[in-house]
Order: structure tokens, then C-alpha cells, then sequence
């Protein structure tokens, strides 16, 4: 168990939707990171937030959006889904700011499919 | 072109076999992580080295960040071992896994 959660674990939606993912990093993580895993695509970095500011940012498409609150937990909204964002979602968190050099802990992931 | 080239894409041993994974990178990094993805999708990180080796186990990752390639070792490899391992750029650029499939 890593200690980091994602709800919900399987998500399935219409194209044009809306969906929110959620992450909470483990117990004393400040860094999450959001990735996403489709199939040709492998996994790609979306964004990387450190104790409620955005830190990093990767290529996170204009209609996915993250943030994260006070107590640590994360959220990435998708809007306007479209069949090609069908992917697992992975969160992962880190103790510091840096997390690039620090070793990152995953969640189970959320499997988003769009019908 | 992806920047982080792992080989092979597809890896059949025997159990008790020594596994060779290998990952390139074309642009200059102060890290590389080594993560191994089982079937059930879970994503664990392995290994996060800078320079020299680490060992865990039966498992062992070398850099050398001059010659821009990392390798991830197994020995005495086992069918629990069957997994997607991927290797990770400090940047966040990634591999495309290498899936190793251990036969009993």
C-alpha cells in the first residue's frame, strides 16, 4: 500500500462530459503529480503541484485543469471529454518540492473510459 | 520520437533466468527513476539513482549519466516478477515499458 488514494477507481462517461478525479497523497506528501496512461500514448506527466501551487507543468491539454486545497488533496477536472481521453490516471506524491530526485508514490489509478 | 528509448519492448525468460532491461536518453538528466507496472495496473517505484547502483533484493539498477543509460537487472528471476518496467527521466519524460513475462 502506498499510502496515496484515488477515487474513483473506474469511471465511465459519455463524450462532451465532465468527470473530477480525485487524489490524497500519502500522510506528510506536499508534492502530487497527475499522469495519464493510454495506450499509445504510454505514461505521460500532466502536472505537479507542491503545497497548493502549481510547480511543474507537462502536457496537460486547456481542457483538464488541477488544483490542490489546504489539507494536500488533489483534484483534475477533464471537461468536454472526447473518446481519446479514455486512459488510466495515475496520481502520484513526493515529500518535497523537488520530487524530480525524490522517489514518488502512486496511487492504484483511475480508469477513465469514455463511451 | 520518444527521448527515453527502453529495450526490449517485450522480454520471455525462464525462471531463474538474469534479466537485462536497458534505457537511453537523448538529452541530459540528474536523475532516473526505474518503475514497475504489475498487471493489475499499479504503479511501484523501484529506483531513483543519480550515479553508481542501487540493489533491493533481487533487483539492481545502474546509471551512467555521461553515457546517458540506465540498466535494471534481475536475478534469479520468478514468475511474480512478470510486469510492465518502465524507466523515467527526472523530467518527466518516460519509456514505453518494457513487458517481461517469467515462465515457471
Amino acid at each position: 500500500d502506498s499510502g496515496v488514494t484515488q477515487t474513483p477507481k473506474h469511471l465511465i462517461t459519455a463524450t462532451g462530459q465532465r468527470v473530477t478525479l480525485r487524489c490524497s497523497p500519502r500522510s506528510g506528501d506536499l508534492s502530487v503529480y497527475w499522469y495519464q496512461q493510454s495506450l499509445d500514448q504510454g505514461l505521460q506527466f500532466l502536472i505537479q503541484y507542491y503545497n497548493g501551487e502549481e510547480r511543474a507543468k507537462g502536457n496537460i491539454l486547456e481542457r483538464f485543469s488541477a488544483q490542490q486545497f489546504p489539507d494536500l488533496h488533489s483534484e483534475l477536472n477533464l471537461s468536454s471529454l472526447e473518446l481519446g481521453d479514455s486512459a488510466l490516471y495515475f496520481c502520484a506524491s513526493s515529500v518535497g518540492q523537488g520530487g524530480r530526485n525524490q522517489p514518488q508514490h502512486f496511487g492504484d489509478g483511475t480508469r477513465l473510459s469514455i463511451l | 520520437k520518444n527521448e527515453v528509448e527502453q529495450s526490449p519492448q517485450n522480454l520471455t525468460a525462464q525462471e531463474g533466468e538474469f534479466i537485462t532491461i536497458n534505457c537511453s536518453y537523448s538529452v541530459g538528466i540528474s536523475a532516473l527513476h526505474w518503475l514497475q507496472q504489475h498487471p493489475g495496473g499499479g504503479i511501484v517505484s523501484l529506483f531513483m539513482l543519480s550515479s553508481g547502483k542501487k540493489k533491493h533484493g533481487r533487483l539492481i539498477a545502474t546509471i551512467n549519466i555521461q553515457e546517458k543509460h540506465s540498466s535494471l537487472h534481475i536475478t534469479a528471476s520468478h514468475p511474480r516478477d512478470s510486469a510492465v518496467y518502465i524507466c523515467a527521466a527526472n523530467d518527466m519524460r518516460f519509456g514505453a515499458g518494457t513487458r517481461l513475462t517469467v515462465k515457471p
